[in-house]
């Protein structure tokens, strides 16, 4: 059984670009959360989609956008991008069941760096 | 609002218990607790849904007191293994909000 899968691993990019970065959930889950980390922080909540839509959202602006696709993977995409962009970016699926996040089941990561 | 845990590091020797404390200053609906080492990502470890309530999984477990809107996760006969960051998760109004970590160390 795979796991949470991101893609790419690592990026690198240029400040003012786009990007987008992939998420597959663990089998059987229906809803991807997706996360900020910066070093030797915790996780900043991005925003959670489920049912293709966003759930709740976190304190990002609206540069940070996403989608949820039928097979439920993900995508997370952010416009206009600044140094302070530059963090492991994380994608986490859950079961919702009965209501609320779930065990949420992380991904690797994406490393993103912005110069 | 994040959650607050403490301590921000402890370092223990092999056999050593330790307790990581967690408090949020809203209503909590559930409480997460996962361990990230070194370049991995987070795993779960538990989650507890409702005060009072307590779990534990060989020698990790933790506790729920909903009124004091608090977790804490007692690690006990600590193995290497069991080096990294703990971090607990709050969950209020389906919006998950991490604390800052604590970075555990064991020692031989």
């Amino acid at each position: 059984d795979a796991g949470v899968t991101q893609s790419p691993t690592h990026l690198i990019k240029t400040r003012g670009q786009q990007v987008t970065l992939r998420c597959s959930p663990k089998s059987g889950h229906d809803t991807v959360s997706w996360y900020q980390q910066a070093l030797g922080q915790g996780p900043q909540f991005i925003f959670q989609y489920y049912e293709e839509e966003e759930r709740q959202r976190g304190n990002f602006p609206d540069r940070f956008s996403g989608h949820q696709f039928p097979n439920y993977s993900s995508e997370l995409n952010v416009n206009a991008l600044l140094l302070g962009d530059s963090a492991l970016y994380l994608c986490a699926s859950s079961f919702i069941g009965f209501g609320g996040s779930g065990e949420q089941y992380f991904g690797p990561g994406t490393r993103l760096t912005v110069t | 609002q994040q959650p607050v845990q403490s301590p921000q590091a402890v370092i223990l020797r092999e056999g050593e218990d330790a307790v990581i404390n967690c408090s949020s200053s809203k209503a909590l609906y559930s409480v997460h607790w996962y361990r990230q080492k070194h370049g991995e990502a987070p795993v779960f470890l538990m989650i507890l849904l409702k005060g009072g309530e307590q779990k534990g999984h060989e020698k990790i477990s933790a506790s729920f007191n909903e009124k004091k809107q608090q977790s804490s996760l007692y690690l006990t006969a600590s193995q290497l293994s069991y080096s990294g960051t703990y971090f607990c998760g709050t969950e209020i109004d389906n919006d998950m909000r991490f604390g800052a970590g604590t970075r555990l160390t064991v020692k031989p």
